[in-house]
């Protein structure tokens, strides 16, 4: 059973240029889940993505969206990159609302 | 939001030693989870328990939902617990959106 996937592992772009973020959940999960972790603090939600919607929102500008795929995928984009965006960006699936969440490996996205 | 906050922010222990790593929050969850972060900054499972107390292996935890903290117990740390510990709390009516808490570092020496 394969836990939850994320691609690529690390990525770096410069200010004003445009990234996607991908994540595979678990197997059985139809809840995706994206946050960001800025270097030496917890990880801050960005926004859930279930049955395809956007069903919740943290505080992130819109310059951050995402979009669900029939089969529970998901893809963070971010626009206009800002240096403050560098950061570790994690994926988590679970199902239901008091379930386990399981998150993925990161991608370490470097803006310069 | 919900305010998490864990004590101690760092902790440096000898190989052998037991220890107690603290989450407090601001209001009432139905949702806590224990993780662990390695040096590559994978988010591992350690515990869900938005209350009781659990056991697994050389690790416990227990919640007190109605004060509001959870308590992580490591016994007999081994330098493979190294790590930052976070607490995360959601409430049912937020989905499963996690607040977390800055974590504790934990250096286990050999």
């Amino acid at each position: 059973d394969a836990g939850v996937t994320q691609s690529p592992t690390h990525l770096i772009k410069t200010r004003g240029q445009q990234v996607t973020l991908r994540c595979s959940p678990k197997s059985g999960h139809d809840t995706v889940s994206w946050y960001q972790q800025a270097l030496g603090q917890g990880p801050q939600f960005i926004f859930q993505y279930y049955e395809e919607e956007e069903r919740q929102r943290g505080n992130f500008p819109d310059r951050f969206s995402g979009h669900q795929f029939p089969n529970y995928s998901s893809e963070l984009n971010v626009n206009a990159l800002l240096l403050g965006d560098s950061a570790l960006y994690l994926c988590a699936s679970s199902t239901g609302h008091t379930d386990t969440q399981y998150f993925g490996p990161g991608t370490r996205l470097t803006v310069l | 939001g919900i305010q998490v906050e864990q004590s101690p922010p760092d902790l440096i222990l000898q190989e052998g030693a037991n220890s107690t790593l603290r989450c407090n929050f601001s209001d009432s969850v139905n949702n806590l989870q224990w993780f662990h972060q390695n040096p590559w900054g994978q988010l591992i499972n350690l515990f869900y328990i938005p209350s009781g107390t659990k056991q697994n292996g050389r690790l416990s935890a227990t919640t007190v939902a109605t004060e509001r903290y959870s308590l992580l117990y490591i016994s007999s740390s081994q330098t493979t617990d190294s790590g930052v510990y976070f607490c995360a709390v959601g409430q049912s009516n937020t989905g499963n959106q996690f607040y977390f808490g800055t974590g504790t570092s934990l250096t286990v020496i050999p």
